[in-house]
């Protein structure tokens, strides 16, 4: 069964503070893993599509890498406004169901 | 360009009654999917609509209904409501016509069963 698990469920980062989130998946064929952001009342805003290992993308403060289990996004001097819930979500060749994983809630105090 | 827009984005309800929430897509979108957020369980798929046809569904029970319309606009219901049917329910869209991952949500509609 498709599953995805995302760690750590919290993170509290002091403005500037470089860190990592992951996003652990298992699935029979993957077609692509996707990074969402989520703010509070809103709905996810889509961030990156990787479609295999080793591949790299990068938007403002924030790298997605990916391997053939895992990826991370990589937060570098986060600001406040970074602050949110990150989402990942993997696509199944078999199923074509999007999985998503239940989040990071990212906080960063100035 | 306008944004995918849920209505209503907030109501309550009493268990046993039913509801009917409706998503119209980004203009041009032609795929619209449903997903149930829940503190526990996170975003779970319901199903996924393209050009008026489901065309996958999530494992969800049989009270929990969908249907596009020929101008892509989507309503899904939920009947006979129980308690842990309260959630907040997003729609998103994509121009893609196979199924992506890259979509575009709309802001939800936050259902409450009392």
């Amino acid at each position: 069964e498709d599953q995805v698990t995302q760690s750590p469920e919290a993170l509290r980062l002091q403005e500037g503070e470089s860190s990592s989130l992951n996003c652990s998946y298992t699935v029979s064929g993957l077609r692509g893993l996707f990074w969402y952001r989520q703010d509070p009342g809103k709905g996810p805003e889509f961030l990156f599509t990787l479609y295999s290992a080793g591949e790299e993308k990068e938007k403002e403060r924030l790298k997605a890498t990916l391997t053939k289990k895992e990826s991370f996004l990589h937060i570098t001097a986060p600001k406040p406004e970074d602050s949110a819930t990150y989402l990942c979500a993997v696509l199944d060749y078999n199923t074509d169901k999007l999985i998503f994983g239940t989040g990071t809630r990212l906080q960063v105090f100035p | 360009k306008a944004g995918v827009t849920q209505t209503p984005r907030y109501l309550i309800k009493t268990r046993g009654q039913q509801v009917t929430l409706s998503c119209s897509p980004i203009s041009g979108h032609r795929s619209v999917s449903w997903y149930q957020q829940t503190p526990g369980q996170g975003l779970q798929f319901l199903f996924e609509y393209f050009s008026e046809t489901q065309r996958n569904k999530g494992n969800f029970p049989g009270r929990f209904s969908g249907r596009q319309f020929s101008n892509s606009r989507s309503e899904m219901n939920v009947s006979t409501l129980e308690l842990g049917d309260s959630a907040l329910y997003l729609c998103a869209s994509s121009a893609r016509q196979g199924t992506t991952g890259e979509l575009f949500f709309g802001e939800g509609s936050r259902l409450t069963v009392l």
